[in-house]
């Protein structure tokens, strides 16, 4: 059964500061793993998609990478901005021969300006 | 292009009640995914349909069901409804391709409907 796991938790960090947000999985056999952004009270906005075949994603100050081996995915921000404060989420899709997608918990993230 | 479309937005129900909610995919998707936010759980997968087709199903019970029309349009019911079944229920389209291979694509999310239940 996939397990998808989001650290750390909580996260506060001044304006400006570069950051790593870390996803683990327990199953090495995914479709891709996805990161989303999500707003107090909103719905999720993706972020970055990267495929099994692919080690890496970029998006602007955005950098994701993938390393199934391991089943670990990291999420870089690059000069971090009052505006990247939300909960970011991080989704594994296609487990057990099905196209599930099974989120993490999160990581909330406050920039402070 | 517009996005996912969920109506309604929020509904107020009590328990015992009944309710459907439904979801409009982006153009062109045939995928759509439903999903269960709550506080305590996070969010969780409740079932997707392709094709009209229930491809995979959520550890749910059998009081949440879902359709798929033939234009994409999914549809999510809840039956006798239970106060934990209070949730933000978001709905999720995406692009598959078959032919040369399944090919899975980003999910796009609708802002979802707040369900209440008291």
């Amino acid at each position: 059964k996939q397990e998808v796991t989001q650290i750390p938790a909580a996260l506060s960090v001044p304006e400006g500061e570069n950051l790593v947000l870390n996803c683990s999985f327990t199953d090495s056999a995914i479709y891709n793993l996805q990161w989303f952004r999500q707003d107090p009270g909103k719905g999720l906005t993706s972020l970055l998609l990267i495929q099994s075949s692919q080690r890496e994603q970029t998006s602007g100050r955005l950098n994701a990478s993938l390393d199934k081996s391991s089943g670990r995915s990291t999420l870089y921000i690059a000069a971090s901005q009052p505006g990247d404060s939300a909960t970011y989420l991080c989704a594994v899709r296609g487990v057990g021969g099905g196209f599930k997608t099974i989120f993490g918990a999160g990581t909330r993230l406050f920039v402070k300006a | 292009k517009a996005g996912v479309t969920q109506t309604p937005r929020y509904l107020i129900k009590t328990r015992g009640q009944q309710v459907t909610l439904s979801c409009s995919p982006i153009s062109g998707h045939r995928s759509v995914s439903w999903y269960q936010q709550t506080p305590g759980q996070g969010l969780q997968f409740l079932f997707e349909y392709f094709s009209e087709t229930q491809r995979n199903k959520g550890n749910f019970p059998g009081r949440f069901s879902g359709r798929q029309f033939s234009n994409s349009r999914s549809e999510m019911n809840v039956s006798t409804l239970e106060l934990g079944d209070s949730a933000l229920y978001l709905c999720a389209s995406s692009l598959l391709t078959s032919g040369e291979g399944i090919r899975t694509d980003t999910q796009y999310f609708g802002p979802g409907t707040r369900l209440t239940v008291l």
